[in-house]
């Protein structure tokens, strides 16, 4: 079975300083990741994913991640925090393998950001 | 945005009362989901569809049903509601392939 693990559960960094968000996951072959986003009271909105190709991904709002196999990783940057990133962040991943197109979610990180 | 919608966005029942959470979407994607968010879980898969009148269960699936009847709608029944089910339920809708899944706005539940 596939696990998502998202270290730190909350993250707090300055405005304009850079924003990293860990996400490692096991699977027994590559799957497809994804970073949600949640803002208070509102649902998850897709930030970024991978499937194939360019293990570099560049999402919304000027985030990105990189895939990299060989340490079974998906992290979040964003080089210049801002006070409208503050919310919940998600890392999911998703089994190649099978139809269903079922994700597995990590735990959540909250990110606040200091003025 | 996925056109998605639930109903009703936010109610509270007493333990032991059947609920019925509704799902709408008007995009026609083939899947559907169900899904529970408790602060330190994440989300988790309580069922989900694969089409019309096909369902499957998640992880979390005990004390809970679901039905489709038509693409577009897809609903979750607690039977006989427990505290353990208070929670936040987020319906998703997704195509098949590359897994990215559509979320709508979320209904908070309270069972006293």
């Amino acid at each position: 079975a596939q696990s998502v693990t998202q270290l730190g559960s909350h993250v707090s960094v300055s405005e304009g300083a850079l924003v990293l968000l860990r996400c490692n996951y096991s699977s027994s072959v590559p799957p497809y990741l994804f970073w949600y986003v949640q803002y208070p009271n509102q649902g998850l909105q897709l930030l970024l994913k991978y499937t194939t190709g360019a293990t570099l991904v560049k999402g919304i709002n000027g985030f990105e991640a990189e895939f990299k196999k060989s340490e079974t990783s998906f992290h979040l940057t964003k080089p210049s925090a801002h006070m409208s990133d503050a919310a919940e962040y998600f890392c999911a991943v998703s089994d190649r393998e099978t139809s269903g197109s079922r994700l597995t979610f990590g735990e959540g990180t909250q990110l606040t950001v200091n003025p | 945005d996925a056109g998605i919608t639930q109903s009703p966005r936010h109610k509270v029942t007493e333990t032991g009362t059947p609920v019925t959470l509704r799902c709408h979407q008007t995009e026609n994607h083939r899947y559907m989901y169900w899904y529970r968010q408790d602060p330190g879980h994440g989300l988790r898969l309580i069922h989900y569809s694969y089409g019309v009148k096909d369902t499957d269960k998640g992880e979390v699936s005990d004390g809970y049903s679901v039905s489709r009847s038509k693409t577009e709608d897809f609903l979750l029944t607690l039977e006989s509601a427990t505290s353990s089910q208070t929670s936040v339920y987020f319906c998703a809708t997704g195509l098949a392939g590359v897994g990215e899944q559509f979320f709508g706005p979320g209904t908070r539940l309270t069972v006293l």
